[in-house]
This record gives structure tokens, C-alpha cells and sequence, in this order.
């Protein structure tokens, strides 16, 4: 494998269930990233990991809790969504303040 | 907190035209990104750029920082079909010490007619 990959791609659930998404980073960086991408609107940090530990959090409710066990995986674990919570989840990577960042193909939620 | 304004929206553009789009903030950024997003996938990176006046090309496409580093543009000449999908640019949230994510336009949504 290489560069960030996110499993599952897609994942339907309900407002009582409780999932994971994971990330996985095979490019040697130090920083990793939870992005919401919501029709019409534009990407939205957050969470953010640097050498594991979070260093961003931009307002993003209680629902929604990150783990960064290694610099390698991420995960964002959900619990009691709502349908608004429906969007495409991305996970990105960068080394430090690189500027930019490696994208994963993202998770593609939908809460019913 | 910092925002992108991207535009155009949306272009509708014959194949082998040039298309060009721009992205402006009230805020100054030390680097500007331009992203492409084809459906299903994450966003790539195509160009970065890391100092103000600076012009980089790749392949078709070129950026430039503005001097004001409050802007950029993005062109593609000679647009193909695989160019179509969704263009962001994107800009470093620094807020002190440590790696802190991006801010991004609402994107250019790039479709070529055959």
C-alpha cells in the first residue's frame, strides 16, 4: 500500500450506532488530519495530530472522537449522529509544516 | 478565522480552451495550494507555491502567488476531458508551532464539452 488510505469507502448507519473510520499513512509523516467535506461547503478541518498528540480541535461536537495510536493510523469514532453529519470524510498526512498534504480517497457517510 | 474566496464557481468550457480561476483572502498566506478533486477520491496536490511573485508551472497547468500574498490564480491551457472535476485552492492555518491543517476555497468546478 502506499501513500493514505481510509477504510471503509463507504458506510451507511444509523443515528444509534456507534463506527470507526479508519486511516492509514505509509508516507513516513509526523502529522495527520480529519477533514468533513459537505456538498456546497467548503473543506473543514477537524482534528489535527502532530507526533500523535492533538493539536487542533475546530469546534467539532462530542460525536465525533479522533484516536491516533501512532503516527501511522487514525481513526475518528462516531457515536449518536445525525443526519446532517452526513458527509464525505477525509484523512490527509503532511511531514511538519510542509504546506500541503496527502489526501485519502475518504469515507463516504450517510446517516439515516 | 481565515477565508478563501474561490472563483469562478463553476466554468463550462469547449475541450482545448484555457480556463483560468482565481482564489482571494482578506488575510496574507505564505503559501498558496492548488488542489484537484476528481468524484470518489480525495483532493491532489498540483502546485504549491511559497513565495510571493513566484509563477510555477506543471505541464499545462501554471499558479502564481500574488504580491500581495493575498491571492493566486491557477491556469490550465489547452483543457483535455481529464481535466474536468472540482479545483481548490488552499492555504496553511498557521496559529504557532506545529502542523495546523488548511483552510480551503469552495472549489472551481471544471466541466469541458465535448
Amino acid at each position: 500500500e502506499t501513500g493514505v488510505t481510509q477504510t471503509p469507502r463507504h458506510l451507511v448507519m444509523g443515528m444509534t450506532n456507534k463506527k470507526s473510520l479508519k486511516c492509514e499513512q505509509h508516507l513516513g509523516h509526523n502529522a495527520m488530519y480529519w477533514y468533513k467535506q459537505s456538498a456546497k461547503k467548503p473543506l473543514e478541518l477537524m482534528f489535527v495530530y502532530n507526533f500523535k498528540e492533538q493539536t487542533e480541535n475546530n469546534s467539532v461536537p462530542s460525536r465525533f472522537s479522533p484516536e491516533c495510536p501512532n503516527s501511522s493510523h487514525l481513526f475518528l469514532h462516531l457515536h449518536t449522529l445525525q443526519p446532517e453529519d452526513s458527509a464525505l470524510y477525509l484523512c490527509a498526512s503532511s511531514q511538519d509544516r510542509q504546506g500541503g498534504g496527502d489526501f485519502g480517497p475518504g469515507t463516504r457517510l450517510t446517516v439515516l | 478565522g481565515q477565508q478563501l474566496n474561490q472563483s469562478p464557481q463553476s466554468m463550462f468550457i469547449q475541450e482545448g480552451e484555457d480556463v483560468s480561476m482565481n482564489c482571494t483572502s482578506s488575510s496574507i498566506f505564505n503559501t498558496w495550494l492548488w488542489y484537484k478533486q476528481d468524484p470518489g477520491e480525495g483532493p491532489v496536490l498540483l502546485i504549491a507555491l511559497y513565495k510571493a511573485g513566484e509563477l510555477t508551472s506543471n505541464g499545462r497547468l501554471t499558479a502564481q502567488f500574488g504580491i500581495t500574498r493575498k491571492d493566486s490564480f491557477l491556469n490550465i491551457s489547452a483543457s483535455i476531458p481529464s481535466d474536468v472535476g472540482i479545483y481548490f485552492c488552499a492555504g496553511p492555518m498557521y496559529s504557532g508551532g506545529g502542523a495546523d491543517g488548511l483552510t480551503f476555497g469552495k472549489g472551481t468546478h471544471l466541466i469541458i464539452q465535448p
